[in-house]
């Protein structure tokens, strides 16, 4: 089984421009996070979907971030613009219902220059 | 307020050593925890959660509920074992990590 997929695994853009993640959960896991995590810190929730319904976005900035789960199945997040402080790695995970044990791709690396 | 305090940033042991990392947590009803590890240019995944009550890798972590502690531990490190380790909480529908600890465990 792949796992939970990621892309891309790096990019570095310049302030202001957007950029885009994609995520492909483990198959069959209704449940979707997002999570930002900053360089020396843990990963903290920015969004969490239950199948297509995002059931938690409390912690999404919303003025420039933006998530999608349109079939329920994978996913995209957005930034429009970025700005430097956005550079950090965004992991994506998933999990069966239940949401006990939480699967993690290996994140993409993002650089705001 | 639901938190995972790790307080040790960097844990340094020799081949051989006991270990501990230290995990403590601050939520109002029974909690679910975890410990994640990471290891160099992996993927984040699951070590062990405390309701399995299991050992993996030579690792056990029990729950201590007066000290509101769940503790890593392991007798005699590894150098594989030489790691990113977060503890994490299942708060009400998330899960709360605590800022990891990096073990290193030299020859």
């Amino acid at each position: 089984e792949a796992g939970v997929v990621q892309s891309p695994r790096y990019k570095i853009i310049e302030k202001k421009q957007p950029v885009a993640f994609w995520c492909n959960p483990i198959s069959g896991h209704n449940t979707l996070y997002w999570y930002l995590q900053n360089l020396g810190q843990g990963p903290e929730l920015l969004i969490r979907y239950e199948n297509e319904e995002a059931v938690d976005d409390s912690q999404l900035p919303k003025d420039r971030f933006s998530a999608e789960r349109l079939k329920g199945v994978d996913s995209t997040l957005k930034i429009q613009p970025a700005e430097l402080g956005d550079s950090a790695v965004y992991l994506c995970a998933s999990s069966p219902w239940g949401r006990n044990t939480i699967y993690f791709g290996e994140g993409s690396w993002l650089t705001v220059v | 307020a639901q938190r995972v305090t790790q307080p040790e940033k960097l844990l340094s042991v020799f081949k051989g050593a006991p270990v501990e990392l230290k995990c403590n947590y601050s939520y109002s009803g029974s909690p679910e925890l975890f410990w994640y590890v990471q290891y160099s240019r992996q993927r984040l995944q699951l070590l062990l959660r405390h309701i399995s009550r299991e050992s993996i890798k030579g690792f056990t972590a029990d729950l201590n509920k007066g000290e509101t502690s769940f503790h890593l531990k392991k007798p005699f490190a590894q150098e594989e074992d030489s790691a990113m380790y977060y503890c994490a909480l299942l708060g009400t529908d998330k899960l709360i990590f605590g800022t990891g600890t990096r073990l290193q465990v030299f020859p």
